[in-house]
């Protein structure tokens, strides 16, 4: 099974508006974090945000936040007030805690178009 | 602003040849990562690094690939007798215990 699941694999936002990209995971940890990429056309993965599984409060960043439903497995972000500068490819991915390779699982992306 | 840097940016060769990409990973990062992406596609690991060992690989990293870690500083992913199908961007990247990885700007590998 995927370890991450991302289902939309194109979105389109108008800007200023608010976006959603899914993401759903798989594990059967109890410790695990959870985090979002943006890779813009220029190649580099930029971090964006980190949601750990113990955590109560959804993590915010500025303008991206992370809405985490922890019995539906899903860690989806939120961007806020879209800007022309937010087109990239977004990665959700996730690092089990403890796992001997702490590796990072990542979905396989959601390219994100804003609209002026 | 500590950064992962990867050398270099961009490497051709010939198929056959061995190449040698090279990353500096964030020196007090314990863990370290080969992840590879074919044309803005899927980021697929290849494989980490711990305490000076290979910690974990995927099916891809095979006899072709090697890692090392030479000195304390660089991080070097070999890959013997290249094969059209390994042009890709090459990412290192470097993490502490439970944060996020840093990642390098990537090798763009171009196998001809």
């Amino acid at each position: 099974a995927q370890k991450i699941t991302q289902t939309q694999p194109g979105m389109f936002v108008q800007e200023k508006e608010a976006v959603t990209l899914d993401c759903t995971y798989d594990t059967s940890d109890q410790s695990y974090g959870l985090f979002w990429y943006k890779q813009p056309s220029s190649g580099e993965m930029i971090f964006l945000i980190y949601q750990g599984s113990y955590d109560e409060q959804n993590a915010t960043e500025g303008r991206y936040s992370l809405n985490f439903q922890k019995a539906r497995k899903s860690a989806n972000l939120v961007i806020s007030a879209s800007q022309l500068g937010d087109s990239a490819m977004y990665f959700c991915a996730m690092r089990e805690v403890p796992n001997t390779g702490n590796q990072f699982y990542f979905g396989t992306g959601t390219s994100l178009t804003v609209i002026p | 602003e500590p950064e992962v840097t990867q050398t270099p940016s961009h490497q051709v060769t010939q198929m056959g040849q061995e190449v040698i990409l090279r990353c500096v990973p964030i020196s007090n990062h314990l863990y370290f990562y080969w992840y590879r992406q074919i044309l803005g596609q899927k980021v697929e690991f290849l494989v980490s690094f711990y305490n000076n060992e290979i910690s974990e690989k995927s099916e891809i990293f095979d006899d072709q690939f090697s890692v090392e870690r030479p000195d304390g500083s660089n991080f070097t992913l070999k890959i013997r007798s290249t094969k059209l199908e390994d042009s890709a961007m090459y990412f290192c990247a470097s993490s502490e215990v439970q944060t996020e990885a840093f990642f390098g700007q990537g090798t763009r590998l171009t196998v001809v």
